[in-house]
């Protein structure tokens, strides 16, 4: 199976934009659609993106998600930063029958 | 709106077995599979298996397929992820997640600490 590597953290200012990328070490990253899950502390995760780029209902468009093939991986950006934004993101994606999880980045807004 | 409601905190000593449940609601049950995800403390996420309700077909994560089943009731919409020989490198919060594809609702997580 392949692996997905996050940045283990990210900070940044309000009212700015982070991204955070994700990359798959073999297979294309087109192979297998991208779902982003953010986690605040002492809370179950929550889907943010799905299907590389779409937003669940009640998720703001300040979050985004993208692909790049030449990069082969996968990123999140979150426009307009929020004091609320500070959690841990995953990426997730599916290998051969499994799901494989990113190892996560810790977002701090500061 | 959908809901995943899983059972509550659980203390084991070595050795033993956990069965932990989640209850769905707000969608048809038999039209998603469900997996389930640990989490040990302070760490990430780490996918276990997925269950189909509708054929109780299974997927596991290789380092669960001995010691992990996991089951589906289609007339109370509860899956069940059973996990045996527990060790202290269990203790973790397990989470059932809706669906292959996303977006996938997540219930709201079991601790389970294994101590002696």
């Amino acid at each position: 199976n392949f692996m997905l590597t996050q940045p283990h953290s990210v900070s940044e200012s309000p009212g700015k934009t982070v991204t955070i990328s994700c990359t798959r070490s073999s297979g294309s990253i087109v192979s297998n659609y991208i779902q982003w899950f953010q986690q605040r502390p002492g809370r179950s995760p929550a889907t943010v993106i799905y299907e590389d780029n779409r937003r669940p209902s009640g998720v703001p468009n300040r979050f985004s998600g993208s692909i790049d093939r030449s990069s082969n991986s996968a990123s999140l950006t979150i426009s307009g930063l929020r004091t609320e934004d500070e959690a841990d993101y995953y990426c997730q994606s599916s290998g051969s029958n499994s799901w494989v999880f990113g190892g996560g980045t810790k977002l701090t807004v500061l | 709106q959908v809901q995943l409601v899983q059972s509550g905190p659980e203390v084991k000593l070595p050795g033993a077995s956990v069965k932990v449940s989640c209850k769905a609601s707000g969608y048809s049950f038999t039209s998603y599979g469900m997996n389930w995800v640990r989490q040990v403390p302070g760490q990430g996420l780490e996918w276990m298996g997925w269950i189909s309700p509708n054929t109780g077909d299974t997927r596991f994560a290789q380092r669960f397929q001995d010691t992990v089943t996991m089951t589906a009731d289609t007339s109370t919409s509860t899956a069940y992820m059973e996990m045996r020989r527990l060790t202290f490198d269990d203790t973790a919060v397990y989470y059932c997640v809706r669906g292959w594809l996303g977006p996938n609702p997540w219930g709201q997580g079991t601790l389970v600490t294994v101590s002696s």
